[in-house]
């Protein structure tokens, strides 16, 4: 059985950097499609990126100059960073698995980040 | 880029069949896949593909789709159903994610 675990810092001040990592058990990165996604409070899901099976990665554009998702394939995890982080960053980050891009199965617990000086 | 529209609340009455919609262009050409969140609870895949169902998802879960409008309709609404309710797909132009601003489901 698949499962996915997270982690990281939950308290940040304005212009530092959000780092999170998934791991992942019952399961390789080596196929699937790997995901993240926010959801700011009481609002919907807004997907961030995702880095493929292949390595490739892919990023909402709106973010694309701040995100950076990558994999450590022999600790089966992978890792968002997202830079100068801003009051509008905070928000529950999950990460998911997708069986194709947008068919995301399984997910994270979902770690609550907030941004406050 | 793409966009996808949902109603953002709907209700039914309890055992009675409800449909919520998902509305974009990108939906002529990709499957949509639906959610479902519990507050303080993660989503929940129920719907993907043409009209598939992972493993453990009740059967009053099924989707369809038409033109540019994918549907979720529960046949025979459980209080247990009560939840936001999400769809996602992709955008044509560049395989991003795009999720719908999610439908808050009221059983009565």
């Amino acid at each position: 059985q698949v499962h996915l675990q997270q982690w990281g810092a939950g308290q940040l001040k304005p212009s530092e950097t959000l780092s999170l990592t998934c791991g992942v058990s019952g399961g390789s990165l080596s196929v699937y499609f790997w995901s993240w996604i926010r959801q700011p409070p009481g609002k919907g899901l807004e997907w961030i990126g995702q880095i493929n099976h292949d390595g490739s990665t892919n990023y909402k554009s709106s973010l694309q100059s701040r995100v950076r998702i990558s994999v450590d394939t022999p600790n089966n995890q992978f890792s968002l960073k997202l830079t100068s982080v801003t009051a509008a960053d905070t928000a529950i980050y999950y990460c998911a698995r997708g069986l194709v891009a947008n068919e995301l199965d399984h997910w994270g617990q979902g770690t609550l980040v907030t941004v406050s000086s | 880029s793409s966009e996808l529209t949902q109603d953002p609340a709907v209700s039914v009455a309890l055992g009675q069949t409800v449909r919520i919609t998902c509305q974009g262009d990108t939906l002529r050409a990709y499957f949509a896949s639906w959610y479902q969140q519990k507050p303080r609870q993660a989503p929940v895949l129920v719907i993907f593909g043409k009209n598939n169902r992972p493993s453990g998802i009740p059967d009053r879960f099924s989707g369809s789709s038409s033109g540019n409008t994918a549907s979720l309709t529960i046949t025979g609404a459980q209080a247990e159903d009560e939840a936001d309710y999400y769809c996602n797909s992709r955008d044509t132009t560049n395989n991003h994610v795009i999720f719908g601003g999610g439908t808050k489901l009221t059983v009565l």
